[in-house]
């Protein structure tokens, strides 16, 4: 299965402030796949990004709050803009890695101060 | 409206114990179920279920899937500290389309 290098590791950041992630896959991948998990609860999708086109976004969450960058087939940028402390959570990217499921990254743990 | 249940929320336990945790799940459309492990903060896959009545073992853990009942049980026997961690459970809707559930925070005490 894909080998995914995600950093930062963790954060703490000032409200009002943005953060960019950044996701390296080992191999090539169709979709990735951005994920929020807040304390105690469970993973949600954040959005879907296909390299060479807009990324598509679950209900609930829009693009001017989470731009997502996607310029090549094994990297992709995840920003939370505009942070306020309901964003802290872990953030995760992840590829489709057939009979495993999901393959993700190692997260980044952002707190928002 | 889709949704998968995992029970119970925590668990501890003592080293050698063998634990039984709970997915339930009700959705609109079923692929397959899969188990995962989450020890910081990246899950790790555990197991993907298909078929009703097929186990799967890797170790000291196994699970098994009811598509009758709409549940999986993942099951780890002789339990060890090193399995204290989240376990997430998670039903796969259609072409990546995923739901999960809250996990199960399993602590084993030495």
């Amino acid at each position: 299965s894909a080998v995914i290098s995600q950093k930062p590791s963790r954060d703490i950041c000032q409200r009002g402030t943005s953060l960019t992630i950044q996701c390296q896959v080992d191999s090539q991948v169709t979709m990735m796949f951005w994920y929020r998990q807040q304390p105690g609860q469970s993973l949600t999708l954040i959005a879907t990004a296909n390299q060479g086109s807009e990324a598509t976004y679950e209900s609930g969450f829009v693009i001017d709050k989470f731009p997502i960058s996607r310029p090549n087939l094994t990297f992709s940028t995840l920003t939370v803009s505009n942070m306020s402390p309901e964003d802290s959570s872990i953030y995760l990217c992840s590829v489709e890695s057939g009979d495993y499921g999901y393959t993700f990254g190692s997260g980044t743990r952002l707190t928002v101060v | 409206e889709d949704k998968v249940v995992q029970s119970p929320l925590s668990l501890v336990v003592h080293e050698g114990d063998t634990v039984t945790l709970n997915c339930s799940y009700e959705v609109t459309n079923f692929r397959s179920l899969l188990w995962y492990k989450q020890e910081k903060k990246a899950p790790t896959f555990l197991f993907m279920l298909t078929s009703s009545g097929i186990e799967k073992k890797s170790g000291r853990l196994s699970s098994i899937l009811d598509k009758k009942e709409l549940f999986s049980i993942l099951n780890i026997t002789a339990t060890q500290t090193g399995d204290s961690a989240v376990y997430l459970c998670a039903v796969e809707l259609g072409t990546y389309k995923y739901i999960f559930g809250t996990g199960t925070r399993l602590k084993v005490l030495a």
